[in-house]
């Protein structure tokens, strides 16, 4: 079953406009994990971030984590078309072991 | 390059039949992780394996199992095959150490007509 719900399902914005996909979650976490998808194909690991952590940096993106609310963005500044794709967030339980439950995941469309 | 590897890449079968689906993980990575993403269902955790031995279980359905090999490797056997089982089937892996990140392979995509 899905964990908890991203929002929105589906963003379009222009090429240089910043994203921001939410992600909320439903238990207690050890960490949670933002992959993308390019249309169909396999999932790419962007950032971890570790229940302990409120926000870290990755390139153009930045994750934040509100265990309190159970909930995570996830930020791409200025964005490009090359960005086009599907966002998920993923985590994994406390005491579940390293199984990841992930979220429906947002569609990302930049228009050049 | 996440350093997963599947094959096959695609595969068409008919309803009744079995496949097998296989993974090498990242080199040095005793973790195997197998999911299925499915236009209805998303993406679901089936099974864990844990050098060799299976650790943790999900939405797995009897029709199917897995195992990993003393080389690491390890394959996804989806047997009585349904309509419903046509889906993209992942493999990923992950060090010992639990929290770590898993690593996806590109993934088999499984048609069943």
């Amino acid at each position: 079953s899905q964990q908890g719900e991203e929002d929105p399902q589906a963003l379009s914005i222009q090429e240089g406009e910043n994203a921001t996909m939410n992600c909320s979650y439903k238990t207690s976490i050890n960490n949670l994990q933002w992959y993308r998808q390019n249309s169909g194909r396999g999932l790419v690991h962007l950032i971890l971030i570790r229940s302990n952590e409120r926000e870290k940096h990755s390139g153009r993106l930045r994750v934040t984590l509100d265990t309190s609310k159970k909930s995570s963005s996830l930020l791409i500044t200025a964005s490009r078309a090359a960005d086009t794709a599907s966002y998920f967030c993923a985590t994994a339980d406390l005491g579940a072991g390293n199984m990841l439950t992930f979220g429906g995941g947002t569609r990302l469309m930049v228009k050049p | 390059d996440s350093g997963v590897t599947q094959t096959p890449k695609h595969l068409i079968t008919a309803t009744g039949q079995r496949v097998t689906l296989r993974c090498s993980p990242r080199s040095g990575d005793l973790s195997v992780y197998w999911y299925q993403q499915s236009l209805d269902q998303g993406l679901q955790f089936l099974i864990q394996y844990y050098n060799g031995e299976e650790r943790a279980k999900g939405n797995i359905l009897e029709r199917f199992s897995a195992q990993q090999f003393p080389d690491l490797h390890s394959e996804l056997n989806l047997s009585s095959l349904e309509l419903g089982d046509s889906a993209l089937y992942f493999c990923a892996s992950s060090g010992e150490r639990q929290g770590e990140t898993q690593y996806f392979g590109p993934g088999t995509r499984l048609l069943v007509l």
